[in-house]
């Protein structure tokens, strides 16, 4: 079945910018989509198809994706972007990613 | 307003039975694909179960056998009954819409928690 690899955790300064990798197997092939959980809440997409954003999602979102290797990235991060982020695709059936926690500094 | 509503979920023995709920309110369900994703104390998302607008459904391997989706169209209601249920289906249970027809999820449920133990 298809993996998805994701850092368990990544830090960033208060408006820095922040980048969280999603690796899998040719995985720029696929559509990759990323979801924010933070505590207690549901998931929220957004990022989707590797670089669409859904309305409401800050433009400091973007995402990219390319060989084994997608990636979200979050520019002047802010105390609000604290949460857990999720990539996911579709191979037969949906897969996620493990998440990766974000901690703004 | 366009939201999913669970319910249904509390405590169950191991080897029992729970029917989880997902009321839609603002859309269709019967026209969207729908799914139950599930997400384990402290742990990642985990995809369960698709409902297609045509009526096909899939399972996880992990769930296969023993979890059934289906759907009420008069009640705009989506369901998932989990039947011999174990201790690692402990989890919350949410349901989500994939509006697009592309294997993402734009609308999410709060989630319904779920706790097999004796």
């Amino acid at each position: 079945s298809y993996e998805l690899t994701q850092p368990l955790s990544v830090s960033v300064a208060l408006g820095q910018t922040a980048r969280i990798t999603c690796g899998g197997n040719n995985i720029g092939s696929k559509n990759v989509h990323w979801y924010q959980q933070k505590p207690g809440q549901a998931p929220v997409l957004v990022m989707y198809r590797d670089t669409s954003r859904p309305s409401g999602i800050p433009e400091r979102f973007s995402g990219s994706n390319s060989g084994n290797t997608a990636t979200l990235t979050i520019s002047r991060a802010q105390g609000g972007d604290e949460a857990d982020y999720y990539c996911q695709v579709w191979d037969s059936s949906t897969v996620f990613g493990g998440g990766t926690k974000l901690t703004v500094l | 307003e366009v939201q999913l509503v669970e319910s249904g979920g509390g405590l169950v023995q191991p080897g029992g039975s729970l029917r989880l709920s997902c009321a839609a309110s603002g859309f269709t369900v019967s026209s969207n694909y729908m799914n139950w994703v599930r997400q384990a104390p402290g742990k990642g998302l985990e995809w369960v179960s698709i409902i297609y607008s045509g009526g096909n459904t899939y399972y996880a391997d992990s769930v296969k056998g023993r979890f059934t989706i289906s759907r009420d169209n008069s009640k705009n209601t989506l369901y998932l009954q989990m039947n011999n249920l174990r201790a690692e289906d402990t989890a919350v249970y949410y349901c989500a819409r994939d509006l697009h027809r592309a294997n993402y999820f734009d609308l999410w449920g709060q989630g319904t928690l779920v706790t097999v133990s004796s």
